[in-house]
């Protein structure tokens, strides 16, 4: 399974955009992007997941530079509710055991 | 939206004690996961569950624990004889068919 990298912990202000970068060298072929947030005491939940390029939902953006071997997650105008910690995870769709890292702790600061 | 219940959300229980951790998952789902987070560290997995029988399970997922699908609906974890170090939030959670997992609420389990 690849190995994942995120920062330990990011601060940001209510409003601005938020950038929290994984990286993923030993990515393989059929493996997908995905992240997770989760708040204190509480499961983690689905924000988004990709293969290439450049993916949007309602919340988030995920963006895939052609190596595959980081991929960006980009809040947009953070609110203090976004304070959480978010998960990279790399795997194949077919069944796999998502490994959860440390994640990144985002402080989201008035 | 459809989501995966657990209940209780809270556990007290006496060390040596059996206890039943029970979820309802997404209702199409076929993949089923219980996963454990003590307080301030990872999310660790414990066990998926395909097809009526257990896929795979970790080293935490010991004699002490089992799975259960007792109906169409429900799936359960049983923790036989609890110890201090049991203590924990489980998630239970279900796969859909692009491996996105939907987590529970969960339960926090605590040991006396």
């Amino acid at each position: 399974l690849a190995k994942t990298t995120q920062p330990i912990s990011m601060d940001s202000y209510e409003g601005q955009e938020v950038n929290i970068t994984c990286s993923h060298n030993n990515i393989a072929t059929n493996d997908y992007i995905t992240w997770y947030q989760q708040f204190p005491s509480q499961g983690p939940r689905f924000i988004i997941q990709g293969y290439k390029t450049k993916v949007t939902n309602e919340v988030a953006s995920l963006f895939i530079p052609a190596d595959r071997k980081s991929s960006t997650l980009s809040l947009p105008r953070v609110s203090l509710s976004d304070t959480a910690v978010y998960y990279c995870l790399v795997g194949p769709l077919r069944s796999y055991i998502p490994t959860f890292g440390r994640g990144t702790s985002l402080i989201v600061h008035p | 939206e459809p989501e995966v219940t657990q209940t209780p959300s809270h556990q007290v229980t006496q060390m040596g004690q059996e206890v039943i951790l029970r979820c309802v998952p997404i209702s199409n789902h076929l993949y089923f996961y219980w996963y454990r987070q003590i307080l301030g560290q990872k999310v660790e997995f414990l066990v998926s569950f395909y097809n009526n029988e257990i896929s795979e399970k970790s080293e935490i997922f010991d004699d002490q624990f089992s799975v259960e699908r007792p109906d169409g609906s429900n799936f359960t974890l049983k923790i036989r004889s609890t110890k201090l170090e049991d203590s924990a939030m489980y998630f239970c959670a279900s796969r859909d068919p692009k491996n996105i997992q939907y987590f529970g609420a969960g339960t926090r389990l605590s040991v006396l």
